[in-house]
């Protein structure tokens, strides 16, 4: 079946500028996540979606990042006045429930960002 | 200073040796997970190990959940050039959602046929 899609695959784009990253997740289920993976380090956390509403936001490094998941499916992690250093690639992540007893995480491939 | 170390950070072997991997913290996990990525792709997921002492064998990978829960180590046996690629771990603090994990920043594996 259709695994977790990211769109785009790759996004160039200027310092300053404002950029939407897209997630499918896999059909049914509830609980999706956003994680950041920089160059030589592994995945780091930063939002949790519980059907529509954020459950913890508490990895989004400042302001400037925000995720949406209006209808409990398709999410979008919008990143406003983008630095050179928010260059790396994002990935989502579904899975099945969340909580504490969750079901394991299916990943995307992820979305490379780069800032120039 | 990370949660995970994971050690070595890199390693070369040829086909048909064994090698083993390894995940520590100072930290308590209420699971731990260790997932394989390729270049390009999205971590998939390999096994979850949630008691301590835990050991779990998926065909020539052993994985090995330490008795304090505080650490992991992965064994494969009579490598390939397939098992090639970033081997990361994962845990799940207590009283913490399972999927906000927390990565180690993995071991890269190359097995040279």
């Amino acid at each position: 079946g259709a695994g977790v899609s990211q769109t785009p695959s790759n996004k160039v784009t200027e310092k300053g500028k404002y950029v939407e990253l897209r997630c499918d997740p896999i059909s049914g289920h509830t609980a999706l996540y956003w994680y950041r993976q920089s160059l030589g380090q592994g995945p780091e956390f930063l939002i949790y979606f519980q059907g529509t509403g954020a459950a913890d936001d508490s990895g989004l490094p400042n302001d400037r990042f925000f995720a949406v998941r209006p209808e409990g499916s398709v999410s979008t992690l919008k990143i406003q006045r983008t630095e050179r250093g928010d260059s790396a690639v994002y990935l989502c992540a579904s899975s099945l429930s969340g909580g504490m007893g969750g079901s394991p995480l299916h990943f995307g491939n992820g979305t490379r960002l780069t800032v120039t | 200073t990370q949660l995970l170390e994971q050690s070595p950070q890199f390693l070369s072997i040829q086909e048909g040796e064994n090698l083993t991997v390894y995940c520590n913290s100072s930290s308590v996990f209420s699971s731990l997970q260790w997932y394989r990525q390729e270049p390009g792709e999205g971590p998939v997921l390999l096994v979850t190990v949630v008691t301590g002492g835990e050991v779990k064998k998926l065909k020539r990978l052993t994985f090995q959940f330490g008795d304090a829960r505080k650490d992991s180590s992965l064994h494969i046996t009579a490598a390939q050039p397939g098992d090639t690629g970033l081997y990361l771990c994962a845990g799940a603090l207590y009283n913490t959602n399972a999927g906000k994990s927390t990565f180690g920043d993995g071991t890269t594996l190359t097995v040279k046929p």
